[in-house]
């Protein structure tokens, strides 16, 4: 398996401007979490997701911020309209929760917004 | 409010010694912690799980412990290399599946 798919590696893009993060899971994992990491916050839960479905969101910052997940090997994250303090880098991690092995990351999307 | 705490000080450490890191947490009460690596650029890279009614595990030249009374977790890395130098993160459960982070402990090793 190629692991957890990220894209874009990188986004630099304007304030006010759409973005969107893209993420594909290990095959057969039944969890798919979106965090993001920063220097001053570390590494944030953002919302997770069990068998497609979005279990909580509480940690999306604002409405700004949504993601979905239609299929088992495809989610999203979008940030609409983007803002200088969304600048981070943002992980995709999927899991399977009968081997408990812990959270398999990708390489990560770093967001610049000017 | 929930806390997760480690030393934000890098440690530096002389190739072949133990490295000690320390993950302590307040207002938790996990089922589990577990710990990861992360090099710069990359995502962190799961290292080991412990669950709340084991002590010690031990993987390779690894070693991380769990106190739940302490409420803290030690992790070692015996026969330190610099190849090990990087930033290691602890997680614990939070309610459902999902893991809260510490801000992680850089690790220097030095020939």
């Amino acid at each position: 398996d190629a692991g957890v798919i990220q894209s874009p590696r990188h986004e630099v893009t304007e304030m006010g401007q759409e973005v969107t993060l893209r993420c594909k899971p290990i095959s057969g994992h039944d969890y798919l979490f979106w965090y993001r990491q920063t220097m001053m916050r570390g590494l944030e839960l953002l919302i997770y997701f069990n068998n497609n479905v979005p279990i909580d969101d509480s940690g999306m910052p604002e409405d700004r911020f949504s993601a979905k997940m239609p299929n088992a090997s495809f989610s999203t994250l979008k940030i609409q309209p983007s803002e200088p303090r969304d600048s981070a880098v943002y992980f995709c991690a999927s899991s399977l929760y009968r081997d408990n092995y812990g959270y398999t990351f990708g390489s990560g999307t770093r967001l610049t917004v000017v | 409010s929930q806390k997760i705490e480690q030393n934000s000080e890098a440690l530096n450490i002389q190739e072949g010694k133990t490295a000690t890191l320390t993950c302590n947490y307040t207002n938790y009460s996990p089922a589990y912690l577990q710990w990861y690596r992360q090099d710069p650029g990359r995502g962190p890279v799961f290292l080991l799980l412990i669950r709340e009614n084991e002590k010690e595990k031990r993987k390779e030249r690894l070693k991380v412990t769990f106190d739940t009374t302490l409420k803290q977790s030690l992790f070692h890395i015996t026969a330190s290399q610099p190849a090990d130098s990087a930033t290691y993160l602890c997680a614990l459960d939070i309610s459902g599946y999902a893991l809260n982070f510490g801000k992680g402990t850089s690790l220097l090793v030095t020939p």
